[in-house]
């Protein structure tokens, strides 16, 4: 049980460019997030995802895609990456019940030059 | 002023001193309040979990909330360099959206032995 994991775990890309960071979980949870994390910003929630093929808009969405065409998987796309986009990118997954937990990943640093 | 409050620090302890962890909250149905730790380079994980008002104990924490202030605590009592990491509190209201969750800033803390 693997919990969850973040591919890749570093990454520097120039302005302009795309990629897509992919975040899978073996929990059968059926909630999924995307976050970021800035110095002095805490935990800023991108999109979010609460079952199989729905995605929804967090905080700050703009400049992200995502996907989750498989209940496991969830991706999330930067189709043209600029400086400000600079983070610690955080997946979670959710179970719900007494607690809600979430449980997340151990983080992409992406720099964008 | 943002939903949930809390002071970034860092806060430096010695080793033995009791620790307060504090943050403020502006909307009055939050119901759930949690408490996640992150060490360096990793991903938060859930510490406590309080629904409501009241206290909750686990180990050397204590997770205290005062609805009618707004107001919840983490104690840290008999506090070991172990113990340093970044706390991140959380709330979210009751039946609230698809899990998510407010989280603070997150307050860093140092242990010195």
């Amino acid at each position: 049980n693997a919990g969850v994991t973040q591919t890749p775990k570093f990454r520097v890309l120039k302005t302009g460019q795309s990629m897509t960071l992919l975040c899978a979980q073996d929990m059968n949870h059926e909630y999924m997030y995307w976050y970021r994390q800035d110095p002095g910003m805490g935990l800023r929630l991108i999109h979010y995802s609460v079952g199989e093929g729905t995605t929804a808009k967090g905080e700050v969405p703009d400049g992200y895609n995502v996907s989750r065409l498989k209940k496991q998987n969830f991706l999330l796309g930067l189709e043209s990456a600029a400086p400000s986009q600079t983070s610690v990118y955080f997946c979670a997954s959710l179970k719900t019940g007494a607690g809600d937990t979430q449980y997340f990943g151990p983080g992409t640093r992406l720099t964008v030059l | 002023q943002k939903e949930v409050e809390q002071d970034p620090g860092p806060l430096s302890v010695p080793e033995g001193a009791i620790v307060s962890l504090n943050c403020t909250y502006s909307n009055s149905a939050f119901q759930y309040f949690m408490w996640y730790r992150q060490y360096s380079r990793k991903g938060p994980e859930l510490l406590m979990y309080t629904y409501s008002s009241g206290n909750k104990e686990d180990g050397r924490f204590t997770a205290q909330v005062d609805k009618s202030s707004k107001y919840i605590s983490l104690f840290i009592r008999d506090s070991q360099p172990s113990v340093s990491a970044t706390f991140l509190c959380a709330m979210k209201e009751y039946g609230g959206s698809q899990g998510n969750l407010i989280f603070g800033k997150g307050t860093k803390l140092s242990v010195k032995p």
